[in-house]
């Protein structure tokens, strides 16, 4: 079963707004990573962030790690259209198996 | 864009029927995966490689078999494929970047076994 999840499921937000996913996880990690999947395609990486990170900025995106409460959020600002899509966390155990474990993702819809 | 292809994109087939689901990368990543995923649901890791002649069943049961002769081919293959089997299935493979791993998707095939 999948150890990752997000919450909330869906989201609708108007375009400008700023949009926030959160994803729990169970084990202990070596990193955790956000990707974004468009209706039936594959998904991109977006980003990552190490287990001794808190913070990290790319462009329009925000991630925070906490590691005490095995979680970590997404922060989209200023949303366009073109964000629309599915957004999953998935998390590198410590374990050394190089497996990734997925979150349940969250739908996110931008209207304009 | 990351350099990982698969084949074919759609494919809609028989009960009974064996199929292989082509995935190849050109990108020299030792690591390479597969994922089964039903619309709009979370990804299952069903195979994992590790390497040439290295293959690892993942978290979820399929019937499904794979091989790794190449570094750069990792067909998998369903010896009799039922509707239960009708799903998206998502090759990657994955590159060590400033000490971490990071996954490249393929486009996806989209299975549906009448």
């Amino acid at each position: 079963s999948q150890q990752g999840e997000e919450d909330p499921q869906a989201l609708s937000i108007q375009e400008g707004e700023n949009a926030t996913m959160n994803c729990s996880y169970k084990t202990s990690i070596n990193n955790l990573q956000w990707y974004r999947q468009n209706s039936g395609r594959g998904l991109v990486h977006l980003i990552l962030i190490r287990s001794n990170e808190r913070e990290k900025h790319s462009g329009r995106l925000r991630v925070t790690l906490d590691t005490s409460k095995k979680s970590s959020s997404l922060l989209i600002t200023a949303s366009r259209a073109a964000d629309t899509a599915s957004y999953f966390c998935a998390t590198v155990s410590t374990s050394g198996t190089y497996k990734y474990i997925f979150g349940t993702g969250t739908r996110l819809k931008v209207l304009a | 864009e990351a350099d990982i292809y698969q084949t074919p994109r759609y494919l809609v087939i028989g009960t009974g029927k064996k199929i292989t689901l082509e995935c190849s990368q050109t990108m020299g990543h030792d690591k390479m995966y597969w994922y089964q995923q039903d619309p709009g649901m979370e990804l299952h890791l069903i195979h994992y490689s590790y390497g040439v002649n290295s293959t690892e069943k993942g978290d979820l049961s399929s019937e499904s078999t794979v091989s790794r002769i190449r570094t750069e081919h990792f067909p998998l293959t369903l010896e009799s494929a039922r509707p239960s089997h009708t799903s998206q299935y998502l090759c990657a493979s994955s590159v060590r970047l400033a000490g971490n791993y990071e996954q490249y998707f393929g486009p996806g095939t989209r299975l549906t076994v009448t």
